[in-house]
């Protein structure tokens, strides 16, 4: 089955500064790849995903990079936020019915 | 639209007894439900898939006979934490797929605490 590695698990940066969360699958056929930010005791959000027919999405401060070949993606957050802290999670699935998998999660704390 | 309304969202009950979660469809027929558990610090662990109509399929480790799914209608989808202990205690959130297949929505998850 699919296996997602998430690192850091942990990542502290200045406001203003740049943010990079890194994820890795096994799973050769999963085609959809989503980032949620969660909250203590809340559902996951979805704040932004991207299919594996396209290498990169951006929405605002926000984008997501995928290499097929490598089988990474990874999340960039630009000029971050004291707002922006929380537990960011990487998923990946198959299209069709297969559920998210997710990553271990990564405490992004932004400090001003 | 795409909500899925989960409840309780807070149990506390008692080691030896059971428990029921339960996970509605309230605008859309959910064909396949996800349920998840997530302990404090961790990540969301997939627990078992439940299609409607059909025994759920269980993630590798979860005790099916603890763990009762079931998914009898399009819109709803339960799970019942049969003689809890304490180490059942986490966060249990159901998830459903809805539209073409790449839209995920989540319940709004339940606190389980067994004493």
């Amino acid at each position: 089955g699919e296996n997602v590695e998430q690192h850091p698990s942990t990542l502290s940066v200045q406001e203003g500064d740049s943010a990079v969360i890194k994820c890795t699958y096994s799973d050769s056929a999963s085609n959809y790849f989503p980032w949620y930010k969660q909250e203590l005791g809340k559902r996951p959000q979805l704040i932004i995903d991207i299919r594996s027919n396209v290498g990169e999405k951006k929405d605002q401060r926000i984008a997501v990079t995928l290499n097929k070949t490598a089988k990474h993606f990874s999340l960039h957050i630009t000029e971050t936020q004291p707002e922006d802290s929380a537990v960011y999670f990487c998923a990946a699935s198959r299209v069709g019915g297969t559920a998210l998998i997710f990553g271990k999660g990564t405490t992004l704390s932004v400090s001003s | 639209g795409a909500v899925v309304s989960q409840h309780p969202s807070r149990v506390i009950c008692k080691s030896g007894t059971s428990v029921k979660i339960e996970c509605r469809s309230l605008d859309f027929q959910a064909t396949t439900m996800f349920w998840y558990r997530q302990f404090p610090k961790q990540s969301l662990m997939l627990m078992a898939t439940s299609n409607e109509g059909s025994k759920a399929t269980y993630e590798q480790g979860v005790e099916k006979d603890k763990f009762l799914i079931n998914h009898a209608s399009l819109t709803l989808s339960t799970l019942t934490v049969t003689s809890a202990h304490p180490e059942d205690s986490s966060f249990y959130i159901c998830s459903a797929i809805y539209g073409q297949g790449y839209g995920y929505t989540f319940g709004s998850g339940t606190r389980l605490t067994v004493v």
